[in-house]
């Protein structure tokens, strides 16, 4: 079975540090990585995403990095703040194959103290 | 404001209970799915539907069967709701397969506890 393996299983961060959550996979075949966004409550919601041909994508706070060889990634969250508290899933999919079936890590509940 | 709507946010059903969960997209989007979400589990897939009367197992289907019989609503039904189903679900959908897009947008879930 594929899988994506996430770690930490929770976050505790004080305001304006860097949060880092890590992703492994083990398909070669994936090549969309995704990071969804969830708020108690709400469903998840995407937050960032990157495909295998780029190292690093930042969108404003957040940076996704890419290590192919490896087989891991990473989302850093800069200058943390208490309204990113909310859980954050990492996922994988191979567009060759079922390219709508995304494979979800187990999430990391984060914490950003004020 | 697109979205994907769960008519019941919060359901509690006896054991050997006829569930029935369901979803409406507004989005046209061809492909539809249902996951349960678990603590230290996180998102696990049960069915999807890539097409009206069309649907494929996911990983944990055993308990569950779907139904879609128009594109934008994707029913979830607990033949006889167990325990062990209690959970929340959570509904998304995503565009046709040949953008190759896959961002999934999600409804709120519905939590049903079982007793």
């Amino acid at each position: 079975q594929q899988q994506v393996k996430q770690s930490p299983q929770s976050l505790i961060v004080q305001k304006g540090g860097i949060s880092i959550i890590n992703c492994a996979y083990e398909n070669t075949a994936f090549d969309y990585f995704p990071w969804y966004q969830q708020f108690p409550g709400k469903g998840p919601a995407l937050l960032i995403a990157i495909r295998p041909d780029v190292s690093e994508k930042k969108e404003g706070r957040f940076t996704i990095s890419f290590n192919k060889s490896a087989k891991q990634f990473s989302l850093h969250i800069m200058d943390s703040q208490p309204g990113d508290s909310a859980t954050y899933f990492c996922a994988a999919s191979n567009r060759g194959g079922s390219n709508y079936k995304l494979t979800f890590g187990k999430g990391t509940l984060l914490t950003v103290n004020p | 404001d697109v979205k994907v709507t769960q008519s019941s946010r919060y359901l509690v059903k006896r054991t050997g209970e006829k569930v029935f969960l369901e979803c409406v997209q507004d989005m046209d989007h061809e492909n539809m799915f249902w996951y349960r979400q678990d603590p230290g589990l996180g998102l696990r897939l049960i069915y999807f539907s890539y097409d009206v009367k069309m649907k494929e197992k996911g990983d944990i289907p055993e308990g569950y069967s779907v139904s879609r019989e128009k594109k934008e609503r994707f029913s979830l039904i607990l033949e006889s709701a167990s325990t062990n189903q209690t959970s929340m679900y959570l509904c998304a959908s995503t565009r046709d397969r040949a953008s190759g897009a896959n961002v999934l947008t999600f409804g709120a879930g519905s939590r049903l506890t079982v007793l």
